[in-house]
């Protein structure tokens, strides 16, 4: 099983709301991870964590604030979010093997941010 | 820098018609490649892989294999249906990196 599950499905929210999206995976895997993803675009990576260590920060800005309260759970905090901030936010995760590592993605939250 | 370059689209074909999409990459090292498959409104889902040279990758009646010499990872497939159309992203990993480089991504439409 190769399940990367997501919620919630779709999220409006307004520029002074707090909100959280949640990642979940059983499938063992070590690493998980956060891409943004405009329309009409490839998903850009925002954070990944090892070993529920967080090892990559792509420059994102602080109203994105990451959480991994075990291996199998990823959080995404919003505050104080911006109309372009409006995307498909999605998760994946891996096992982290040197050689073979391989990236499964969760179906997303769309967010639109009013 | 790695990268990725795709065949631009949109691509249209008519059922049972061959696919092809074009992907070629410039990395370091030896990088493990990709291809997923985006249907509307949903993630990203692996569709096939290959980590070393001359590696096959198929699924679903889709093939890519990993040329080194022309350093391409060209997706094929011989008949498309209708419930192929999708995104496809081609991308690379490079050794010890734990980041995708994806490529634009290539929308495919196929016609009854």
């Amino acid at each position: 099983d190769t399940e990367v599950t997501q919620t919630p499905k779709h999220l409006v929210m307004g520029m002074t709301n707090k909100k959280s999206l949640k990642c979940e995976q059983h499938m063992g895997h070590r690493a998980m991870y956060w891409y943004k993803q405009k329309a009409k675009k490839p998903p850009e990576l925002m954070f990944v964590y090892s070993y529920e260590k967080l090892s990559i920060n792509e420059s994102v800005p602080s109203r994105f604030s990451p959480e991994c309260p075990n291996s199998s759970l990823l959080n995404l905090h919003l505050h104080a979010l911006q109309p372009e901030d409006s995307a498909l936010y999605l998760c994946a995760s891996s096992q982290l093997w040197e050689l073979e590592d391989t990236q499964y993605f969760g179906p997303g939250t769309r967010l639109t941010v009013l | 820098g790695n990268s990725v370059t795709q065949m631009e689209g949109p691509v249209t074909l008519s059922e049972e018609a061959f696919l092809t999409i074009n992907c070629t990459y410039t990395a370091t090292g030896y990088p493990s490649l990709f291809w997923y498959v985006q249907y509307p409104g949903e993630g990203l889902q692996l569709l096939l892989k290959a980590t070393k040279a001359d590696d096959k990758g198929s699924n679903k009646g889709f093939e890519a294999t990993y040329r080194k010499e022309t350093t391409s990872f060209h997706l094929e497939k011989g008949s498309v249906q209708v419930s192929d159309s999708a995104v496809y992203f081609c991308a690379l990993r490079t050794q010890g990196a734990q980041k995708l480089v994806f490529g634009q991504g290539t929308r495919l439409t196929i016609n009854p």
